[in-house]
């Protein structure tokens, strides 16, 4: 399967505790985006990558919340200092710029 | 700004009755279009696109949408659903940058037998 990969698919974890999603996109796929999504809501997006620069970030995301990807393959989204607030489900999405966007399974949070 | 307004949040209908799932769209610039379909506790997996061409576009398991632009709508509709359609259905607009897409809130299609 060549698809999007996120890892891990669950993670619990205590109010204050730091965390770090990681997501493998499509091999070929120049531009990568993480997302996050709550209960009946859409996705909500909060930033993208082409390559290695991080091109845009929404204003969700908070400075608690930092995303990498450092050589313009695998990225990670990294959050401090969890809150309750932060519980949710985190979506990566690659694609190659004429492409749509394909996501992964996500990453379920949920913080106690 | 580009915004997605789905008007429905939850279409409970009957096994092999005809569904529409409502979507209208706010944007500035050209129209990129988007359905996505998510089953529980997976990612959301493409439907069908709107890009140009022929305003209505089809998908392989029988949904269709058609691109209105006088109504600045992008309806989702099938004339007869299956137990297995069940999910929720999330529309999507072409952000101006990056590629990014601007999701609705979705709609819960609940399918009974």
């Amino acid at each position: 399967d060549t698809g999007v990969s996120q890892d891990p698919r669950h993670k619990i974890t205590k109010r204050g505790q730091n965390v770090t999603f990681r997501c493998d996109p499509i091999s070929e796929h120049n531009r990568l985006y993480w997302y996050r999504q709550t209960l009946g809501q859409g996705p909500e997006f909060l930033t993208y990558f082409q390559n290695e620069a991080q091109l845009e970030k929404s204003r969700l995301l908070s400075d608690r919340f930092s995303a990498e990807r450092p050589k313009g393959s695998f990225s990670t989204l990294e959050i401090q200092r969890t809150e309750q607030g932060d519980s949710a489900m985190y979506l990566c999405a690659s694609s190659d710029g004429g492409s749509p966007l394909h996501f992964g399974n996500g990453t379920r949070l949920t913080v106690t | 700004a580009q915004s997605v307004t789905q008007l429905d949040s939850q279409v409970p209908v009957f096994e092999e009755a005809p569904v529409e799932l409502r979507c209208n769209y706010s944007s500035s610039v050209s129209v990129y279009l988007f359905w996505y379909v998510q089953y529980p506790n997976q990612g959301l997996q493409l439907l069908l696109k709107y890009l140009s061409g022929s305003t209505l576009v089809e998908s392989i398991n029988g949904f269709e949408a058609e691109f209105n632009k006088s109504q600045t709508s992008f309806h989702l509709r099938k004339p007869s659903v299956h137990i297995s359609d069940t999910a929720e259905y999330f529309c999507a607009v072409k952000g101006n940058q990056g590629g990014k897409l601007i999701f609705g809130q979705g709609t819960e299609l609940s399918v009974k037998p």
